[in-house]
């Protein structure tokens, strides 16, 4: 069955430090993998994709992610983290047959001062 | 432009009243979901319409009913609302062409609440 875990329910790291978000993933087939974001209060938007190709993802705000198929994961990371990236992050994936995308159930984090 | 809009943003009402929640998109997408999103912030899939096709309906009580009248709208109508059913609610959308689980974009969401 399809699914996708996000190991830490929350993360704590200081501003301008390094982020790392964890995701693994269990699918049947080739993945296309997902991350978004959700502020407070909105909706989510999207970080980026990996679909083919490239395994190392550059999204926006500064976050990237890497495709490792040997371990089933594609986590999220940014070299510096600011305090406006204080969110819930969500991993996601999905395939060529599918019509929906499983979504993990979110890493909340947090950004100290 | 906003892409995908939802509308109320806000919904306070009774338990057992009926309420409808409507969504639009100006993406041009074909395909159009509606999710709900607990308080844990778990986010479930509820329905997909494809070109005013429901092609995803999971297990949803049938007090739940979507209605897609062109492929640019979704709506999502709710009978009978119970204490459970509180929740934000949000809609996304993507373009399916070929196939695959292309990107989707979503909605500000509507953040309903049943007393």
């Amino acid at each position: 069955a399809q699914s996708v875990t996000q190991p830490d329910i929350h993360i704590t790291v200081s501003e301008g430090a390094s982020l790392e978000l964890r995701c693994n993933y269990s699918y049947g087939a080739t993945p296309y993998l997902f991350w978004y974001v959700q502020s407070p209060g909105q909706g989510l938007q999207l970080l980026l994709k990996y679909f083919s190709g490239d395994t190392l993802v550059q999204g926006i705000k500064g976050f990237e992610a890497e495709f490792k198929r040997s371990q089933s994961s594609f986590n999220l990371r940014k070299p510096s983290v600011h305090w406006s990236d204080a969110a819930e992050y969500f991993c996601a994936v999905g395939g060529w047959r599918d019509d929906k995308i499983i979504f993990g159930k979110g890493t909340r984090l947090h950004i100290l001062p | 432009d906003t892409a995908v809009s939802q509308t109320p943003k806000y919904l306070v009402t009774q338990m057992g009243n009926d309420k409808s929640i409507k969504c639009e998109q100006n993406l041009g997408h074909d395909t159009m979901y509606w999710y709900k999103q607990d308080s844990k912030k778990f986010l479930k899939i509820m329905f997909s319409y494809n070109n005013k096709e429901l092609i995803i309906n999971e297990t949803v009580p049938n007090r739940f009913s979507p209605k897609s009248p062109d492929k640019a709208h979704l709506n999502l109508h709710i009978n009978s609302l119970e204490l459970g059913d509180s929740a934000v609610y949000f809609c996304a959308s993507s373009q399916r062409t070929s196939g695959g689980a292309k990107t989707q974009y979503f909605g500000p969401g509507t953040r309903l609440l049943v007393l």
